[in-house]
C-alpha cells in the first residue's frame, strides 16, 4: 500500500528565508510524486511533478523538490519566501490512485 | 485548454435539506472524475471516483450520493443534509487511463449545513 506523510502540520518562516516542507512516502514500487497548493477558499493547484526523470524537479512560483529514493523523501523548498506563499501545501504519491497527505500550512512572517 | 467548473460557490443549507453540487470540464473527453470532501483544518477524503457515464465507485459510505448522467458532468447528492457534512468540496479529473497521475481541481464549494 501507499502512503505518504508530512512532517508538520503548521510552519512559519520569516519573509525572505528559505522554506522547507517535508514529504515522506512509502511505496512498494517506484512512485510518482506531486506536490499542491491550496489558497484559501480555493481549489488545489499542481506545483510539481516527480515522474522519474530527473530527481530535482523544478515548478512553478520557485519552488523545488528533490526526489531521494534513500531516504523515501520528496522535500519541497523555495530559497526566499515571499509574502504570497502562505497557503496550504499537499505532498501525494501515485501508483494506482493519487494519496494525499495531510497538508503542511504555511505562515509567513513579515 | 481544459477547464472545470464547480457550482455554486457557497451554500448554506439546514440539516434534513438535500443537497445537489454539480461539477464539469470542459476542453476533454471521458475524463476520471472525482469527488473530495476537505473538512476544516484537515486533509482531503476522496469520497467518489468515474471512469465513465453511469460508473460511480464510493470511496467511503455515507450520507452521500454520486452520478455522472454525461461524460463531463458529475454530480454530488444527498437526500437529507447531516451537520457533519459541512465542508469544502472538491471535483477534480484526470486524464482517462491515468487514475493514478496528478489531478486537476476545480475551484470548490463551501458548504454549510446549520
Amino acid at each position: 500500500a501507499q502512503s505518504v506523510t508530512q512532517l508538520g502540520s503548521h510552519v512559519s518562516v520569516s519573509e525572505g528565508a528559505l522554506v522547507l516542507l517535508r514529504c515522506n512516502y512509502s511505496s512498494s514500487v517506484p512512485p510518482y510524486l506531486f506536490w499542491y497548493v491550496q489558497y484559501p477558499n480555493q481549489g488545489l493547484q499542481l506545483l510539481l511533478k516527480y515522474t522519474s526523470a530527473a530527481t530535482l524537479v523544478k515548478g512553478i512560483n520557485g519552488f523545488e523538490a528533490e526526489f531521494k529514493k534513500s531516504e523515501t523523501s520528496f522535500h519541497l523548498t523555495k530559497p526566499s519566501a515571499h509574502m504570497s506563499d502562505a497557503a496550504e501545501y499537499f505532498c501525494a504519491v501515485t501508483y494506482e490512485k493519487l494519496t494525499f497527505g495531510t497538508g503542511t500550512r504555511l505562515t509567513i512572517i513579515p | 485548454s481544459q477547464t472545470i467548473h464547480q457550482w455554486p460557490a457557497t451554500l448554506v443549507q439546514p440539516v434534513g435539506s438535500p443537497l445537489s453540487l454539480e461539477c464539469t470540464v470542459e476542453g476533454t473527453s471521458n475524463p476520471n472524475l472525482y469527488w473530495y470532501r476537505q473538512a476544516a483544518g484537515r486533509g482531503l477524503q476522496l469520497l467518489f471516483y468515474s471512469v465513465g457515464i453511469g460508473q460511480i465507485s464510493s470511496e467511503v459510505p455515507q450520507n452521500l450520493s454520486a452520478s455522472r448522467p454525461q461524460d463531463r458532468q458529475f454530480i454530488l447528492s444527498s437526500k437529507k443534509l447531516l451537520l457533519s457534512d459541512s465542508g469544502f468540496y472538491l471535483c477534480a479529473w484526470t486524464y482517462p487511463g491515468t487514475g493514478g497521475y496528478e489531478q486537476y481541481f476545480g475551484p470548490g464549494t463551501r458548504l454549510t449545513v446549520t
